[in-house]
């Protein structure tokens, strides 16, 4: 089966850099996403990795390593309104290309 | 970005009705679509994954007959929990996969069910 593992929480203050990792297992790897989720809300879409290297959207970037089975998710220039959970997701042929969810890392922005 | 809408966005029901959640692609169309469910705090579980034109098909745990799934369209798919349970209560959320890829997931707003 497939399994993520992301820290649970991390802590930040406003316009410092942070970076939320995340490792998994699974078959047949097709790309790595990450969803950022408010309190109350649904997730929404911020990056998506399929070959090694870095994504830079704006102020958030994403990373991956296939051989490592390893991403990460970097945001810069924190901001009060990023406190959130981020949620890495694989996608994998093992998986039926069906998404699975790591169990989210709460971050936690102060002034 | 595609648009998928969710309503109710929130009920409120009392023991042993049932209810039923409307999941709609708004500008694409989409032959698959999730159905998740969230604990506070938690991370999404999916429940089942549902095919246009077919039947769901439901991941291990999840009672097909508690939670009705129907994906008559491709652009609507809805939820039904009958007969519901104070247990039941949880946010639940829908996603729709674009069919122009495998890796392009957009999500609904999601649903807050509480049963009294």
């Amino acid at each position: 089966g497939q399994s993520l593992e992301q820290p649970s929480e991390v802590t930040a203050v406003e316009g410092a850099i942070v970076q939320i990792n995340c490792t998994y297992q699974t078959s047949g790897f097709y790309g790595l996403s990450w969803y950022q989720q408010h309190d109350g809300g649904a997730p929404t879409f911020l990056s998506y990795n399929a070959l090694d290297g870095l994504e830079e959207t704006g102020r958030f970037s994403s990373f991956l390593s296939r051989s490592d089975s390893y991403g990460y998710l970097l945001l810069q220039e924190l901001q009060m309104k990023d406190s959130a959970s981020y949620f890495c997701a694989v996608l994998s042929s093992g998986g039926s290309y069906i998404p699975t969810f790591g169990r989210g890392t709460s971050l936690i922005v102060h002034p | 970005g595609a648009v998928v809408s969710q309503h109710p966005s929130r009920v409120i029901c009392k023991s042993g009705t049932s209810v039923k959640i409307e999941c709609r692609s708004l500008d694409f169309q989409a032959t698959t679509m999730f159905w998740y469910r969230q604990f506070p705090k938690k991370s999404l579980m999916l429940m089942a994954t549902s095919n246009e034109g077919s039947k769901a098909t439901y991941e291990q745990g999840v009672e097909k007959d508690k939670f009705l799934i129907n994906h008559a369209s491709l652009t609507l798919s809805t939820l039904t929990v009958t007969s519901a349970h104070p247990e039941d209560s949880s946010f639940y959320i829908c996603s729709a996969r674009d069919l122009a890829g495998k890796d392009t997931q957009y999500f609904g707003p999601g649903t807050r069910l509480t049963v009294l």
